[in-house]
C-alpha cells in the first residue's frame, strides 16, 4: 500500500518570500511523483512531475521540486511567491507499473496563502 | 482543445435519491479516472477505465456506486441510493497513456460538488 503525507495543512507567507511545501511518501514499489495545484473553482493542474533522471525537476510558474529517495520526500519550492500562487497544492504518487498503474494516491493537500 | 468537462458542477439531493454525474474526457484519451474528495480528507481514487473496460475499480466504496463508459467516450457515475457520507467533490481525469505505461499525465476536470442532505 502507498501513502502520501503533506506535512503542513496550511502555509501562510508574504509576497516575494520563498516557500517550501513538504511531501513524504511511502511505497514498497517504484513510483512516479507529482505536484498538482488547484485554484479556486478550477480543476487540478499539473505543476511538475518526477519520472526518472535528474532529481531536481522544474515545473510551471517558477516551481521546482527535489526527489530524495533515501528520505522518500518530494518537497516543492519556489524562491519568490506571488499573490496569484494562493491555491491548494497536492502531492501525489503512482506505481511505475502493475495493474493499478493508473491510480494516483494523493496527500491531504496544503493551502498556500500569499499575503501582500 | 477542450479539457475534461464535468456535469453538473453542483448537485444537491436528499438522502435516498439517485444522482448521475457525467464526465467528458479530452478527445482521444482512452483512459478515464474517477476520484472523490470528502470534506477534510484527501482525494481518493475510485476507478480507472481503459476505453470501455474497467482496468481498476479497487477504490469503489460499495455497490451503491455504478460507473459506466459505454462506447469508450464519456463516462457516468451513478450513486443509488445516495447517503449522507457520499457528499464531497467528485473529480474526473483522463490521459492518453498506453496500457501498462504509467508515464503520461492525467488531466483533471473542475469536479462535481455533491451535497446529500
Amino acid at each position: 500500500a502507498q501513502s502520501v503525507t503533506q506535512l503542513d495543512s496550511q502555509v501562510p507567507v508574504f509576497e516575494e518570500a520563498p516557500v517550501e511545501l513538504r511531501c513524504n511518501y511511502s511505497s514498497s514499489v517504484s513510483v512516479y511523483l507529482f505536484w498538482y495545484v488547484q485554484y479556486p473553482n478550477q480543476g487540478l493542474q499539473l505543476l511538475l512531475k518526477y519520472l526518472s533522471g535528474s532529481t531536481l525537476v522544474k515545473g510551471i510558474n517558477g516551481f521546482e521540486a527535489e526527489f530524495n529517495k533515501s528520505q522518500t520526500s518530494f518537497h516543492l519550492r519556489k524562491p519568490s511567491v506571488h499573490i496569484s500562487d494562493t491555491a491548494e497544492y497536492f502531492c501525489a504518487v503512482r506505481n511505475a507499473g502493475g495493474t493499478s498503474y493508473g491510480k494516483l494516491t494523493f496527500g491531504q493537500g496544503t493551502i498556500l496563502t500569499v499575503h501582500p | 482543445e477542450a479539457g475534461v468537462t464535468q456535469f453538473p458542477s453542483h448537485s444537491v439531493i436528499e438522502k435516498g435519491q439517485t444522482v448521475t454525474l457525467r464526465c467528458d474526457p479530452i478527445s482521444g484519451h482512452d483512459n478515464l479516472y474517477w476520484y472523490r474528495r470528502v470534506m477534510g480528507k484527501e482525494i481518493k481514487f475510485l476507478l480507472h477505465f481503459v476505453k470501455e473496460s474497467k482496468q481498476d475499480e479497487s477504490g469503489m466504496p460499495n455497490n451503491r456506486f455504478l460507473a459506466e463508459r459505454t462506447g469508450g467516450t464519456y463516462s457516468t457515475l451513478k450513486v443509488q441510493p445516495a447517503e449522507l457520507e457520499d457528499s464531497g467533490v467528485y473529480f474526473c481525469a483522463s490521459s492518453q497513456e498506453r496500457m501498462g505505461v504509467a508515464k503520461n499525465i492525467q488531466y483533471f476536470g473542475a469536479g462535481t460538488r455533491l451535497s446529500v442532505l
